[in-house]
């Protein structure tokens, strides 16, 4: 089984300013973990995904996260936030033989002018 | 590609009326799945299905019933509808392999149960 905690449920930052998700997760297999962002009243769309390459992964938008098996941690980042980044985002882990995905409660990013 | 489709966008019903949440995808995906999204608690999947003529339940199956009887439909259909049901819905599909195959989500339903 796999889990996911986002430590944050809410970050407000400066526009400009760097941002900074965390996310940790529990899997008994080596994990597929994901970002995905939803704008209000959206649907989801995906940043990235980490699946057992590189463990630095690069996104759209200006958005990367490091996966870093010793910690258990996939933290999401942007070197400087825009007004756009305003949403709520989702860490999501799958396991690699299942196609479940388990998604963490969410982190609500507010972005002060 | 219209990619995942829902409807309605959003619907209200009084409790015991059923209804049906519509979703479909032209990506030829095998693997789609329901999800619920209610506030703090992230998306939640209801049921699933690895291909046509397969469903399985998920995390939080009660009060719904799912069928695949093609590859491209997926419909969600709420029996006796109760207001612990009024969430946001969201249809996703992807590729059956290999496992860390993006999942695409539809624009949602919400759904109000008086």
């Amino acid at each position: 089984a796999q889990s996911v905690t986002q430590l944050d449920s809410h970050v407000s930052v400066s526009e400009g300013t760097p941002v900074l998700l965390r996310c940790n997760y529990s899997s008994s297999y080596s994990p597929s973990l994901f970002w995905y962002v939803q704008h209000p009243n959206k649907g989801l769309q995906l940043l990235l995904k980490y699946t057992s390459a590189a463990t630095l992964v690069k996104g759209i938008n200006g958005f990367e996260a490091e996966f870093k098996k010793s910690e258990t941690s996939f933290h999401l980042t942007k070197p400087s936030a825009h007004m756009s980044d305003a949403a709520e985002y989702f860490c999501v882990v799958s396991g690699s033989n299942d196609y479940k995905l388990s998604f963490g409660a969410g982190t609500t990013v507010t972005v002060r002018a | 590609n219209a990619g995942v489709t829902q409807t309605p966008k959003f619907q209200v019903l009084k409790t015991g009326q059923s209804m049906t949440l519509q979703c479909a995808q032209d990506m030829n995906h095998e693997y789609m799945s329901w999800y619920r999204q209610d506030p703090g608690m992230g998306l939640r999947l209801i049921h699933y299905s690895v291909g046509a003529g397969i469903t399985d339940q998920g995390e939080v199956p009660n009060g719904y019933n799912v069928s695949r009887s093609t590859t491209e439909d997926f419909p969600l259909r709420l029996l006796s509808a109760a207001p612990s049901q009024t969430s946001v819905y969201f249809c996703a599909s992807r590729k059956r392999s290999p496992p860390q195959e993006t999942q695409y989500f539809g624009p949602g339903t919400r759904l109000l149960v008086l």
